[in-house]
């Protein structure tokens, strides 16, 4: 089957607009998660869907960030208010049932952010 | 929370050389460990997870990686690289939960 899918690929956009970027996880898992990679970085954990509530939005780096997963599926992040810091590589990945510390995370190719 | 520490940032060496990627991290818990690789235009994969058992784990295209725990490290080898190996490295633990930390990673480079 398909693996994780983001759209778009990129997104150039300028500073204080909005944003939507789209996660499309691998059918049949429960578990979703967003990470934000910034040049030179590893990812930075943002937020994690377990089935279509957020069990953990420790990782959002603030109130600009949300993100959404309403059929237990596809999951949208979106940034209100861009700020040129908000540029980076934003990934997503997903993993199967159970959900676990042991499970292996499947990543996207991820959505490249720049804020003009 | 736990952090990553990879000790190299970027790697040069030829091909059939031996390879060895460290990578430490602070947690005092339990905790899995977990080395993913990102090759040119591709998107992260798992090379290897360790969560219990023998601490030496063997993973995909002849990489291995041991977990000491008094050392708080879980080092990546390959004894003999190939071009194909070209990647960016990153290692990654969780605290038996699913938040992955990941280090800052470490390119590879081989040359033929």
């Amino acid at each position: 089957g398909a693996g994780v899918s983001q759209t778009p690929s990129n997104k150039v956009t300028e500073k204080g607009k909005y944003v939507e970027l789209r996660c499309d996880p691998i059918s049949g898992h429960t578990a979703l998660y967003w990470y934000r990679q910034s040049l030179g970085q590893g990812p930075e954990f943002l937020i994690y869907f377990q089935g279509t509530g957020a069990a953990d939005d420790s990782g959002l780096p603030n109130d600009r960030f949300f993100a959404v997963r309403p059929e237990g599926s596809v999951s949208t992040l979106k940034i209100q208010r861009t700020e040129r810091g908000d540029s980076a590589v934003y990934l997503c990945a997903s993993s199967p049932p159970p959900a676990g510390g042991t499970d292996t995370q499947y990543f996207g190719p991820g959505t490249r952010l720049t804020v003009l | 929370a736990q952090s990553v520490s990879q000790h190299n940032h970027h790697v040069i060496l030829s091909e059939a050389a031996s390879l060895e990627l460290g990578c430490n991290y602070s947690y005092g818990g339990t905790v899995n460990l977990f080395w993913y690789v990102q090759y040119p235009g591709q998107h992260l994969q798992l090379l290897l997870k360790y969560f219990s058992g023998d601490p030496l784990v063997k993973g995909i295209k002849g990489f291995e990686a041991e977990f000491i725990k008094s050392k708080f490290s879980f080092n990546l080898r390959k004894p003999s690289v190939q071009w194909s190996d070209t990647a960016e490295y990153f290692c990654a633990v969780n605290a038996d939960d699913y938040k992955l930390s990941f280090g800052a990673g470490t390119t590879v480079t081989v040359r033929a």
